[in-house]
């Protein structure tokens, strides 16, 4: 199973809108509508974020919505803050009963 | 609240086999049909991988690319989870990850716990 494809970077100004992007294939981004994003600190444990493509768990701020067109999810940040600044992971249910995870996103805040 | 804390030996040897724990506060293991135990790694310089899962019930699901090499189980008495890896190779060096899992995602993680295989 190959690793979703996400950008190695993705930077924006406080206040900005950024999104991440999610590339996989109908067996498993485009097939089911169980993609997910955590957010992760180096030497911390990750977070989730996003669940079942758009859903937010209890407590994660508005501020970051999911999406999927096709074989590709998408993570939406907007008004950008400093605390932001994290790597980010998105990951999908797959065809063959297991899971794939995106090869990670650096945010950097300007 | 719930957490999750990975430990075992930093250091295997090549064709030895890898055993971490997971202990885990806050949430009985048991405590919920729909909980799945996952372990995932990652390597240095590479993206997360899946290892599988398991179910308290000891039903299991492993990633084809380990499943000849790999084990799982869980110990509702010490309330923690358990991951064997056997015929190890310097490509298993990785941060190894336990999360809880349902619903198809993982609602807690823990930090983590290096792995290297070396001579």
């Amino acid at each position: 199973q190959s690793a979703l494809t996400q950008p190695a970077s993705v930077s924006g100004s406080p206040g900005q809108s950024i999104t991440i992007s999610c590339s996989g294939t109908n067996s498993d981004v485009g097939g089911y509508n169980f993609v997910s994003w955590h957010q992760h600190h180096p030497g911390k444990a990750p977070k989730l974020i996003i669940f079942n493509v758009s859903e937010r768990p209890s407590g994660i701020s508005n501020r970051f919505s999911g999406s999927k067109s096709g074989n590709t999810a998408s993570l939406t940040i907007s008004g950008l803050q400093p605390d932001d600044e994290s790597d980010y992971f998105c990951s999908s249910y797959t065809s063959s009963r297991a899971y794939v995870f995106g090869s990670g996103t650096t945010v950097t805040v300007l | 609240q719930v957490q999750l804390q990975e430990s075992g030996p930093g250091l295997v040897k090549p064709s030895g086999t890898l055993s971490l724990t997971c202990a885990v506060s806050g949430v009985g293991v048991s405590s919920a049909y729909e909980f799945w135990w996952s372990w995932v790694r990652q390597p240095p310089g590479k993206g997360l991988e899946w290892i599988g899962e398991i179910h308290h019930s000891g039903i299991t699901n492993y990633n084809p690319s380990f499943k000849s090499r790999v084990d799982m189980s869980v110990d509702e008495s010490k309330n923690q989870i358990s991951l064997h890896l056997t015929s190890t190779t310097v490509a298993d060096t990785a941060i190894y990850y336990c999360a809880r899992g349902s619903y198809y995602t993982w609602w807690n993680w823990g930090q983590g716990t290096l792995v290297t295989v070396s001579s």
